[in-house]
């Protein structure tokens, strides 16, 4: 089965440091979204994007955070100043329709803020 | 708003035994319902997902969840688990209109002991 990859999958950085998540999600989904887990917490959704530009965001996606897919095959979330509650699990996923087709998750980047 | 509960955070059962994973939803408008499993290392999966129609839906794996409508839940059930089904299982929500995400409960950690 097709897979989405994420890079790096451990990264980690001081506060106030830009970092960059990237993901290659699967070559012919037309959605993509970004969700991050902080330890022992819920799931939340970051972001979905369709169509080159963002179709919907969280009250999390402030102005720290934004996302692009620059060629056609990645898409990448930036986090532009760190802060400590930034740390947390961050899961790419993509599909190939909006709600309530499958999303294929990556395995995620563990991103670290010390 | 969307809410997700998952009343166990873990739960341990002997391989063979039957499972069921409880969720509870709330919502002010009618949602999508999923359940989707991440094993260790890897991305979620999705096991299966209640759009309408019958309540009881059969996913991958032997998996299947029954959708109750007056008392709000979606519990996950399987009548006899294997050490491979040690993983952790998200149930989700979707609004029907509009909205592109998933609302997550906290997550149920099943472990399958021999």
């Amino acid at each position: 089965e097709p897979e989405v990859t994420q890079t790096p999958s451990h990264q980690v950085t001081q506060m106030g440091q830009e970092v960059i998540l990237r993901c290659v999600p699967i070559s012919n989904h037309l959605y993509f979204y970004w969700y991050r887990q902080i330890l022992g917490q819920k799931v939340e959704f970051l972001v979905s994007f369709y169509n080159n530009e963002i179709s919907e965001k969280s009250e999390i996606f402030d102005d720290q955070f934004s996302v692009e897919r620059p060629d056609g095959s990645n898409f990448t979330l930036k986090i532009r100043s760190t802060k400590l509650e930034d740390s947390a699990m961050y899961f790419c996923a993509s599909s190939l329709g909006g709600p309530p087709e499958k999303l294929f998750f990556g395995s995620g980047t563990q991103l670290s803020v010390l | 708003a969307q809410s997700v509960t998952q009343l166990d955070s873990q739960v341990p059962v002997f391989e063979e035994a039957p499972v069921e994973l409880r969720c509870n939803y709330s919502s002010s408008v009618s949602v999508y319902l999923f359940w989707y499993v991440q094993y260790p290392n890897q991305g979620l999966q999705l096991l299966l997902k209640y759009l309408s129609g019958s309540t009881l839906v059969k996913g991958i794996n032997g998996f299947e969840a029954e959708f109750n409508k007056s008392q709000t839940s979606f519990h996950l059930r399987k009548p006899s688990v294997h050490i491979s089904d040690t993983a952790e299982y998200f149930c989700a929500v979707s609004k029907i209109q509009g909205a592109q995400k998933l609302v997550f409960g906290q997550g149920t950690r099943l472990t399958i002991n021999p």
